[in-house]
């Protein structure tokens, strides 16, 4: 089975800052997908970026981009130019490629604090 | 409307009520997923339907009781709760085969006194 793991129960960031959160998986599989979801407090899961494995570009959408390490497993989230409305809890998230395994799982997530 | 609704909101319940949890997704989408989200715990897939289909049960005990009449609604039927069921509980869909990503509602907020 799958497990992702976000070793950081929280992180701070200064507002215009760059912060890391960190996320490392578990995989026998070649081709899955791993994706960053934000949570605030309006509870709503946001999907922020997605990774298929078989690309080796990292994704990057706008602020957010991603380092993937196929190899060590690896994918860690940047978030650049920081602000107070990225604050939330961030989790990271697998989902294999295999059709009919629609299924995400996901890390225990990052509680992300933006300091003004 | 787009995206994903949930209700209620928030929902406090005794142990020997019944009461049921609503989805709604006007996204197109396939498939429909509960997830149940509880402190310092990665979020737990509970149900999966796929073409209202369950095609995926996690073992969860049966005093939760999905219902998916059509590829819109998914219901989460509740009774005879335990305090420990206390928790955020998750709707999402997706289009399956597409490789596309999971939409989530806004959740439900379950209290069990």
């Amino acid at each position: 089975a799958q497990t992702v793991t976000q070793s950081q129960p929280e992180m701070s960031v200064q507002e215009a800052e760059t912060v890391t959160l960190s996320c490392t998986y578990d995989t026998s599989e070649s081709d899955y997908y791993l994706f960053w979801y934000k949570q605030p407090p309006s509870r709503q899961m946001i999907l922020v970026i997605r990774q298929e494995a078989y690309k080796q570009q990292n994704a990057t959408e706008n602020r957010f981009s991603v380092n993937f390490q196929k190899a060590a497993k690896s994918f860690s989230l940047k978030i650049s130019d920081s602000q107070l409305g990225d604050a939330a809890m961030y989790f990271c998230a697998y989902r294999s490629a295999i059709s009919g395994s629609e299924k995400l799982v996901f890390g225990k997530g990052t509680k992300l604090t933006v300091n003004p | 409307e787009t995206g994903v609704t949930q209700t209620p909101r928030h929902l406090v319940m005794g142990m020997t009520n019944k009461k049921s949890l609503k989805c709604e997704q006007h996204l197109g989408h396939n498939a429909m997923y509960w997830y149940k989200q509880s402190a310092k715990k990665p979020l737990e897939l509970m149900f999966v339907y796929s073409l209202e289909e369950r095609v995926e049960n996690n073992s969860v005990p049966s005093r939760f009781s999905p219902e998916c009449p059509n590829s819109s609604h998914l219901f989460l039927h509740l009774h005879t709760l335990q305090p420990e069921d206390s928790a955020l509980y998750l709707c999402a869909s997706s289009q399956e085969g597409l490789r596309s990503p999971l939409h989530f509602g806004n959740g439900t907020r379950l209290t069990v006194t």
